[in-house]
């Protein structure tokens, strides 16, 4: 049961432009919303996060936008650098049992060409 | 403001073997959460750690265990290990309530 789907493995994009993640959960629980960046050999880094009562939350060239009728989440990246090229994992949080929990999806790998 | 850390970085075992990977949470966290993750797959809930106890727990056997120390570092401990528990295992810090959690650079698993 995949609460939360990264339905791209993969995205290309050129440097300069936009690059547009996407998300999808299944849980209505979830209240918490998390992007995370992975470079091979090193943990997740956190990126941005955003809140079940917000819609959009901005840091710098990241924006992720929730839309909770949708249960989907984005990540906006703008303008995209060589440097962006990484694994990207979005992850969902809720209390289950007691624990604060992060239930990830499977990635999705974006290339960002020069 | 000293960050996640794992040890060891790397480690091979033989299938039946116990072993157990160790973690220091970042400073002014208190709460420790330990993940699996596989290749190709992202990172999937183990248990998490507050006041030395576990308070959660995801889908995995009772020979994956753990402890937290009153300084809210942690292990992981997994016995009669098995081939497909080859895999990455990240530990997370977090402030217990807060939702973002950082994590270590991890633990590369290999049993043989």
């Amino acid at each position: 049961d995949q609460q939360v789907k990264q339905n791209s493995p993969s995205l290309s994009v050129q440097e300069g432009r936009i690059s547009i993640l996407n998300c999808d959960y299944t849980n209505s629980m979830f209240d918490y919303f998390l992007w995370y960046k992975k470079y091979p050999a090193e943990g997740p880094t956190f990126l941005i996060s955003i809140s079940s009562i917000k819609d959009k939350n901005e840091d710098g060239r990241f924006t992720v936008f929730l839309n909770k009728s949708a249960k989907h989440l984005s990540l906006h990246i703008v303008p995209s650098q060589p440097g962006d090229s990484a694994v990207y994992f979005c992850a969902a949080s809720a209390v289950f049992q007691g624990a604060q929990k992060l239930v990830f999806g499977q990635g999705t790998r974006l290339t960002i060409n020069p | 403001e000293t960050g996640v850390t794992q040890s060891p970085t790397h480690l091979i075992k033989t299938r039946g073997q116990q072993v157990t990977l160790r973690c220091s949470s970042q400073s002014g966290h208190n709460t420790v959460s330990w993940y699996q993750q596989a290749l190709g797959q992202g990172p999937q809930f183990i248990f998490q750690y507050y006041r030395e106890e576990e308070n959660g727990r995801g889908n995995f056997p009772p020979r994956f265990s753990g402890l937290q120390f009153p300084n809210y570092s942690s292990e992981l401990n997994v016995n009669a290990l098995e081939l497909d528990d080859s895999a990455l295992y990240l530990c997370a810090s977090s402030r217990q309530g807060l939702g973002e959690a950082f994590f270590g650079q991890g633990t590369r698993l290999t049993v043989v």
